[in-house]
């Protein structure tokens, strides 16, 4: 079966600081990647999306940057947090062909302060 | 672009009462999912309605499309305290994949004793 990793759960870093959370996905080959942000009480925005290595296609402008280094990992990442950046991240993975669902990790909660 | 309108944003029941969620879709769907977020916890995909008028039933939720494929609904009948969360809908266009997945804002649903 899938299974898919996401670290860490918590996460408080000061603004400027850099940030690096990483997703794992087990069980399947070749899967899209995505990257979504939650801010509190809200709905989800898709920040990144990936169907390759590689392949990163992004969807809102912003100081986050994402990259796939492997098959089944991606990292989202930023050079220096603004507060603005706080919220709930969740990785997530589908198959590649339409009508997939998404399969979520349990997301890092991250607080820039 | 797509955009996907979920009402109501709240709401509080009795515990044995009905809930019901709607889904409002600016453009025809090709699909449409149900997500649920318990409190503190990542999506769960629920179910997906691909055919148009389609009526899928999970024990005590129904959900529905719509003959138009645009809009959709989710029913909790008699709900019980484990209902609690968020309810998301999720449409991917008709000419999209996952990666087009355009979120509802999402229904949070209170369950009192």
């Amino acid at each position: 079966s899938q299974t898919i990793h996401q670290w860490p759960a918590t996460l408080v870093q000061p603004v400027g600081s850099p940030l690096s959370l990483e997703c794992t996905v087990e069980g399947t080959s070749n899967p899209n990647l995505y990257w979504y942000r939650q801010a509190a009480g809200r709905g989800l925005q898709l920040l990144f999306y990936s169907v390759g290595i590689g392949q990163i296609s992004s969807e809102v402008p912003q100081n986050l940057s994402a990259s796939r280094p492997q098959d089944r990992q991606f990292i989202l990442s930023s050079k220096k947090l603004l507060l603005s950046d706080s919220g709930f991240y969740l990785c997530a993975w589908s198959r590649t062909v339409s009508n997939s669902p998404l399969h979520f990790g349990n997301g890092t909660r991250l607080t820039v302060t | 672009g797509q955009q996907v309108m979920q009402i109501p944003q709240y709401q509080h029941v009795q515990e044995g009462e009905d809930f019901t969620t709607y889904c409002n879709s600016s453009t025809t769907l090709s699909n449409i999912q149900w997500y649920k977020q318990r409190p503190g916890g990542h999506p769960v995909f629920l179910i997906q309605l691909v055919k148009s008028g389609e009526v899928k039933k999970q024990k005590r939720l129904t959900f529905q499309f719509g003959e138009a494929k645009k809009n959709s609904s989710l029913h909790i009948t008699a709900t019980q305290t484990t209902d609690v969360g968020t309810y998301f809908c999720a449409g991917e266009p008709s000419s999209g994949s996952a990666r087009q997945l355009t979120f509802g804002s999402g229904t949070q649903l209170t369950v009192l004793p």
